[in-house]
Formats: structure tokens, C-alpha cells, sequence
């Protein structure tokens, strides 16, 4: 299965964007990526998806390298609320199970400076 | 909107001790997971099942078994607890429609300390 890498943390301002990196150098042509954030004591929450175009919701938006190979998730003006472990996922189609399964890494953990 | 309820929030066994941990979602989704989250790691598979009546094993089934009796409800449980079982454990559902476009959606997890 393909993997990703996140740095372990990364610091932003309040009220400034934050981009945040994610390789995967692996992934296949049909592997969605996937970003999740998880706050403390919290389930993982969706944050945004994509297959080979940038997307934009009202969360985030998700910029795609052309080769598939990194991708940033980009929040446009950082909250404390904001202050998460965020993941990037890839979902490989299912071969035997019928089912897209997460890999998760270990994940970035965003610190928002008031 | 309740979503993904799991039950108990909290729990401390003794080993040996076993336990079921409800997953019950309202979304009338097909497809549910069990997750375990160890302290500073991401989240791994333990089974899931793609509908009523049937289960898979995911990345680390050992010590675990579920049951899908229901279409709304995933239970797991730990026949003979041991403290490597000692996690958070999350459950998580998604529509079946689509491709690996769906998102999942988690409930706020089972925090479980086996002694």
C-alpha cells in the first residue's frame, strides 16, 4: 500500500494561511487522497478530498502536484480552532474487500499562535 | 444529528476481563470500521464490515472479534483482554454509493485502559 509523509508539526499565526505538505510518492493512479483533523479527544472530522484536480469547500482547499505524487492542503486564514493533528489519507480502490480503506500516517500537528 | 455514537466513552478492565464496545450510526450506512489509536500514531484497522452480516479483518485483527447483526450497529469485542489493548478505539461509517470519494465519518472513540 502507498504511504504518505507529513512533517510532524508546523506552526502558524492566527488570522494567516497555513499549507500544509503531504508526499506520496507511491500512489496509484486510483488512490483518492483524503484529509482528515482530529482535535483533541476527538473522532477524526473530513476536511476535504480530491483525485487529480484542486478542489476547494468551505473548509480548505487541496492543491494536487500534476505527477500525484505531493499534495498541500491549504486553510485560507488560520483560527485557534484550527489547532489539530491533520492527516493526509490515501484511499486505494478495493481488491478483494469490496470497501475503500484509510491509511492513515502519523499525521501534523498544527499549533495556532494567538 | 447524532451520526456515530459509540458506547462506553470510558472504561478500565483487568486483564483477562472481557468487554463489547458499541459502534451505532443513523445514516443508515453500509460500510462500518473499527479503528485503534496508540498515543502519537495515526489510526489502524482493525475489521470492518461492508454490510449486514458480514465482517473482514483489517491491519491488526488479533485479539479482536465483531459482529454486524444489524445494519446499524458494529460491535467489537475483546475476548480476554491484555494491556497492549490499551488504546482509543474509534468506529467510523460511510455510504457504499460512490467510489473512494465518501468520506467516513467517526465517532468520538472508547478510550480503554486494560490493567
Amino acid at each position: 500500500d502507498a504511504k504518505t509523509t507529513q512533517p510532524n508539526s508546523m506552526e502558524s499565526n492566527e488570522e494567516e494561511p497555513v499549507h500544509l505538505p503531504c508526499n506520496h510518492s507511491t500512489i496509484s493512479g486510483t488512490d483518492y487522497i483524503h484529509w482528515y483533523r482530529q482535535l483533541p479527544s476527538q473522532g477524526p472530522e473530513y476536511v476535504i478530498h480530491g483525485l487529480t484536480s484542486n478542489v476547494n469547500n468551505r473548509m480548505a482547499s487541496l492543491a494536487i502536484a500534476e505527477d500525484r505524487k505531493s499534495s498541500t492542503l491549504i486553510l485560507h486564514r488560520a483560527t485557534l480552532r484550527d489547532a489539530a493533528v491533520y492527516y493526509c489519507i490515501l484511499s486505494p480502490p478495493p481488491q478483494y474487500s469490496g470497501t475503500y480503506k484509510y491509511i492513515f500516517g502519523t499525521g501534523t500537528r498544527l499549533k495556532v499562535l494567538a | 444529528n447524532a451520526g456515530v455514537t459509540q458506547t462506553p466513552k470510558f472504561r478500565v478492565l483487568k486483564t483477562g476481563q472481557s468487554m463489547t464496545l458499541l459502534c451505532a450510526q443513523d445514516m443508515n450506512h453500509e460500510y462500518m470500521y473499527w479503528y485503534r489509536q496508540d498515543p502519537g500514531m495515526g489510526l489502524r484497522l482493525i475489521h470492518y464490515s461492508v454490510g449486514e452480516g458480514t465482517t473482514a479483518k483489517g491491519e491488526v485483527p488479533d485479539g479482536y472479534n465483531v459482529s454486524r447483526l444489524k445494519k446499524q450497529n458494529f460491535l467489537l469485542g475483546l475476548e480476554s483482554a491484555a494491556p497492549s489493548q490499551t488504546s482509543v478505539y474509534f468506529c467510523a461509517s460511510r455510504n457504499a454509493r460512490g467510489a473512494g470519494n465518501q468520506p467516513q465519518h467517526f465517532g468520538d472513540g472508547t478510550r480503554l485502559s486494560i490493567l
